[in-house]
């Protein structure tokens, strides 16, 4: 089984609606992360967490929620959808700050 | 804020030929650097972290270097299972209310592929 669960995996929606990408880690790590990744821009951090009391924006959080339900638990909302957020999305763990983020299989979400 | 820039953005090989890849950053302090795989539909898979100048790692035909400014990944008579987008990443932290944050800054990656 992987060590960072992502789902869904796809999704198609349409504008306006509200989307919730679930993460769940089995690592045991306290940090977690969302990050966006689009053609020619990269990774893009939006929001993370460093444990279920401690959660901050990243460079562009605009349009978009979190929630920490548990350690192993992030998930990532879309409040009201919009074509401009469609995209791949990847969760992430880590130890600490300067160890390494281990990544899920990520969420393709297209928005219509 | 750290800045790190991949270059070539896409490089293709003949399988066995031998290349590199780059990676150089701005940083206000070496804190490590880290090397990811990430093949079509997948998330970024870990390969090296690398902590001072002049460190090295190898796996299998991988070697990942690093200077003050910049690091390398050579590949070494490549296969095209080695076709992937390779990326970079640097860490970076800020202290807010007394607790130190740190952040991953990532280059746009590479696109690797290896022709039989």
């Amino acid at each position: 089984d992987a060590d960072v669960t992502q789902t869904p995996r796809n999704r198609i929606t349409k504008t306006g609606k509200r989307i919730m990408l679930e993460c769940s880690q089995t690592k045991g790590h306290d940090r977690m992360y969302w990050y966006r990744q689009d053609p020619g821009l990269g990774l893009r951090l939006i929001y993370y967490s460093f444990d279920v009391k401690d959660i901050n924006k990243g460079e562009i959080s605009d349009g978009y929620s979190v929630s920490r339900q548990a350690q192993a638990k992030f998930s990532l909302s879309l409040e009201s959808a919009i074509p401009n957020q469609t995209a791949l999305y990847f969760c992430a763990t880590s130890v600490t700050g300067n160890q390494p983020q281990h990544f899920g299989d990520g969420t393709r979400l297209s928005i219509l | 804020e750290d800045q790190v820039t991949q270059s070539p953005e896409a490089l293709r090989l003949q399988e066995g030929e031998s290349s590199s890849l780059n990676c150089s950053y701005t940083v206000s302090g070496l804190r490590g650097l880290f090397w990811y795989r990430q093949d079509p539909g997948k998330g970024p898979e870990f390969l090296f972290t690398l902590y001072s100048a002049g460190e090295e790692k190898e796996k299998e035909r991988l070697k990942a270097t690093l200077t003050k400014k910049e690091s390398f990944l050579h590949i070494t008579a490549p296969k095209p299972e080695d076709s992937a987008t390779y990326l970079c990443a640097v860490p970076w932290y800020y202290n807010a209310g007394g607790t130190s944050y740190g952040k991953l800054t990532f280059g746009q990656g590479t696109i690797l592929t290896v022709h039989p």
